[in-house]
């Protein structure tokens, strides 16, 4: 079982729909990133978490730390948006702040 | 703006070659990743750096070896390039100084071909 799990693993959306990402994970961490990757590119850092709520424009990220639980929203949904949208954990106690990744969620806004 | 540079964009490599995928960083950061990326299989750590000379294998280090000779700079070699390394390479880095994460950035990646 992966120490991290995102759902849904793929996402049809209309333009203007609000979309919610989903990652669990099973171990302590003491960071969460969400991150983005358009088709043929390289990653984006959106969001580091340690606690709380995070905003940045159109985008939300949370985190319950006690659940283990973190979630991306995307408000107004645009077909720029498409993209993998992958979440990742900084385990407590690992060296050199490596992550662990989760699998990603492909997301496709359609207008 | 910070930046992770990864030398190359494209790249096709004959089976049996010598590779060097190599990635700079701007930042000043200790940390250094190389990833391979391939469908169905997410973000595989390969190798990692966490200061200069320093190096520990990640997750799937077999066929690859890596070298920080500066701190600004992460070299990832393949010995004798295989078809099986044919994938996607990013470059991170990352910094954590006096308890604050400054967080990770990418490089936008080396799409390897081996023939």
């Amino acid at each position: 079982k992966n120490e991290v799990e995102q759902s849904p693993q793929n996402l049809t959306a209309q333009e203007g729909e609000f979309i919610t990402i989903n990652c669990s994970y099973s171990v302590g961490i003491s960071a969460l990133h969400w991150l983005q990757q358009h088709p043929g590119g390289g990653i984006v850092s959106l969001f580091m978490l340690s606690s709380g709520k995070k905003k940045h424009g159109r985008l939300i990220a949370t985190i319950n730390i006690q659940e283990k639980h973190s979630s991306l929203h995307i408000t107004a949904s645009h077909p720029r948006d498409s993209a993998v949208y992958i979440c990742a954990v900084r385990l407590i106690g690992t060296s050199g702040s490596r992550l662990t990744f989760g699998e990603g969620t492909q997301l496709t806004v359609n207008p | 703006d910070v930046k992770v540079t990864q030398s190359s964009r494209y790249l096709v490599k004959r089976t049996g070659e010598k590779v060097f995928l190599e990635c700079v960083q701007d930042m000043d950061h200790e940390n250094m990743f190389w990833y391979r990326q391939d469908p169905g299989l997410g973000l595989r750590l390969i190798y990692f750096s966490y200061d200069v000379k320093m190096k520990e294998k990640g997750d799937i280090p077999e066929g690859y070896s890596v070298s920080r000779e500066k701190k600004e700079r992460f070299s990832l070699i393949l010995e004798s390039a295989s078809t099986n390394q044919t994938s996607m390479y990013l470059c991170a880095s990352s910094s954590i100084r006096s308890g604050v994460d400054y967080g990770y950035t990418f490089g936008s990646g080396t799409r390897l071909t081996v023939v």
